[in-house]
């Protein structure tokens, strides 16, 4: 059974503090996603990583940091958390070679800063 | 530039009763298209998708969607709804010739009793 695992379902932070997300997939998929999911704006993509070490910036990339460091973990960084970062992260990954390859996604870490 | 739009943040049928979620897009290259469904407390899961060929593309869960390029419409439907279709939806196309998705904002539905 294929699987997505992130670190936590429920974190609850301060603002400042740096936070950090952890996803691990075990399908040896070569991309990783990091989405934010808020009501009424759908899932909008954070930074996307296509091998270790190499990242893009997604479409709202302020604020947050990643790395990626082996192939099947893709870690977010709040270097800062602040209020309107409070929100559901998804994590997601998918096989290369073919655009139309299913990305599978992990349950979830709902986000909240104090 | 690739978008999606997806009309009616929220709908309610009747159990029984045929399940529509609509689905607009536009892309720059030929798109490939997808429906996720997210139930409570999870993550999205693969509904279907449409990469090329046939346009009447079946998934899972009696679930089936029809991509017509004319109309640039992926729109989702399910002749009879089951309580256990409550969930939300999204839609989503490829962005351009990358990795990436454009997701919709999504759709929630309510199934009736």
């Amino acid at each position: 059974d294929v699987k997505v695992t992130q670190s936590s379902r429920y974190l609850v932070k301060r603002t400042g503090e740096k936070v950090f997300l952890e996803c691990v997939q075990d399908m040896d998929h070569e991309n990783m996603f990091w989405y934010r999911q808020d009501p009424g704006l759908g899932l909008r993509l954070i930074y996307f990583s296509y091998d270790v070490k190499m990242k893009e910036k997604g479409d709202i990339p302020e604020g947050y940091s990643v790395s990626r460091e082996k192939k099947e973990r893709f870690s977010l960084i709040l270097e800062s958390a602040s209020t309107n970062q409070t929100s559901m992260y998804l994590c997601a990954s998918n096989r290369a070679g073919e655009r139309n390859n299913e990305q599978f996604f992990g349950p979830g870490t709902r986000l909240t800063v104090l | 530039a690739q978008s999606v739009t997806q009309l009616g943040s929220h709908v309610s049928v009747s159990e029984g009763a045929l399940v529509l979620l609509r689905c607009n897009y536009s892309s720059s290259v030929p798109p490939y298209l997808f429906w996720y469904v997210q139930y409570p407390n999870q993550g999205l899961q693969l509904l279907l998708k449409y990469t090329t060929g046939a346009t009447l593309v079946k998934g899972i869960n009696g679930f089936e969607a029809e991509f017509k390029k004319s109309e640039t419409s992926f729109h989702l439907t399910k002749p009879s709804a089951h309580m256990s279709d409550a969930a939300e939806y999204f839609c989503a196309v490829t962005k351009g010739r990358t990795y990436k998705y454009i997701f919709g904002t999504g759709t929630r539905l309510k199934v009736l009793a």
